[in-house]
């Protein structure tokens, strides 16, 4: 059964700092896998998407690695803001799931002080 | 594009009382999903549809969950009865297919007493 994790659990950080979120996972035979935002009483956006054959996607100041072979993934934020501010979750999507079903982790509460 | 929309924003109710969700996807979206978020936790899935049928309700706790999507649209989460660990959010989101990103609503906020 998938596992994910996030740790940690919670962070903050100074404005202009830049952020490292982790996300690991126990079975690396994944089709993709994905970070998402969560504001507080809101539902979830996507931040991105990496194919399980990719190594990296960019975004703006966003940077997110894959390294499938040992279950971890590393979200970069450059040079934080406070509306960074929010939680930051991972999921994947397992290689053999035919539906796009996702296993998320717990996520990681960031706070980015002015 | 309009969004995943999903009503009520927030339920209280006692427990062993009754409950029903609303969900309205992104037009055109086959794929439909139901999940449960309980605090400080990951959403967890509930129940996929594609278009009107069940693909996955492995994680349905079936004695006292339902769902439906009518015509492969509009799609109802019922409890029935309530338990106190059912105190969550509970979040609707769509895809234009299993292969797409999903799309989330805002969801619903629930509280047994």
């Amino acid at each position: 059964k998938q596992e994910v994790t996030q740790i940690p659990a919670a962070l903050s950080v100074p404005e202009g700092e830049n952020l490292v979120l982790n996300c690991s996972f126990t079975d690396s035979a994944i089709y993709n896998l994905q970070w998402f935002r969560q504001d507080p009483g809101k539902g979830l956006t996507s931040l991105l998407l990496i194919q399980s054959s990719q190594r990296e996607q960019t975004s703006g100041r966003l940077n997110a690695s894959l390294d499938k072979s040992s279950g971890r993934s590393t979200l970069y934020i450059a040079a934080s803001q406070p509306g960074d501010s929010a939680t930051y979750l991972c999921a994947v999507r397992g290689a053999t799931d035919s539906w796009g079903k996702l296993q998320f982790g717990a996520g990681t509460q960031v706070v980015v002080t002015p | 594009e309009a969004g995943v929309a999903q009503s009520p924003r927030y339920k209280i109710i006692e427990k062993r009382q009754s409950v029903a969700f609303w969900c309205n996807p992104i037009s055109g979206h086959a794929t439909l999903y139901w999940y449960q978020q309980i605090l400080g936790q990951g959403p967890k899935l509930l129940i996929q549809f594609q278009n009107n049928g069940v693909v996955d309700d492995s994680q349905l706790p079936k004695d006292r969950f339902s769902a439906e999507r009518l015509k492969g649209v509009d799609s109802t989460l019922k409890i029935q009865p309530a338990k106190l660990e059912d105190s969550a959010v509970y979040l609707c989101a769509s895809s234009s297919t299993g292969e797409q990103p999903q799309h989330f609503g805002d969801g619903t906020r629930l509280s047994i007493l």
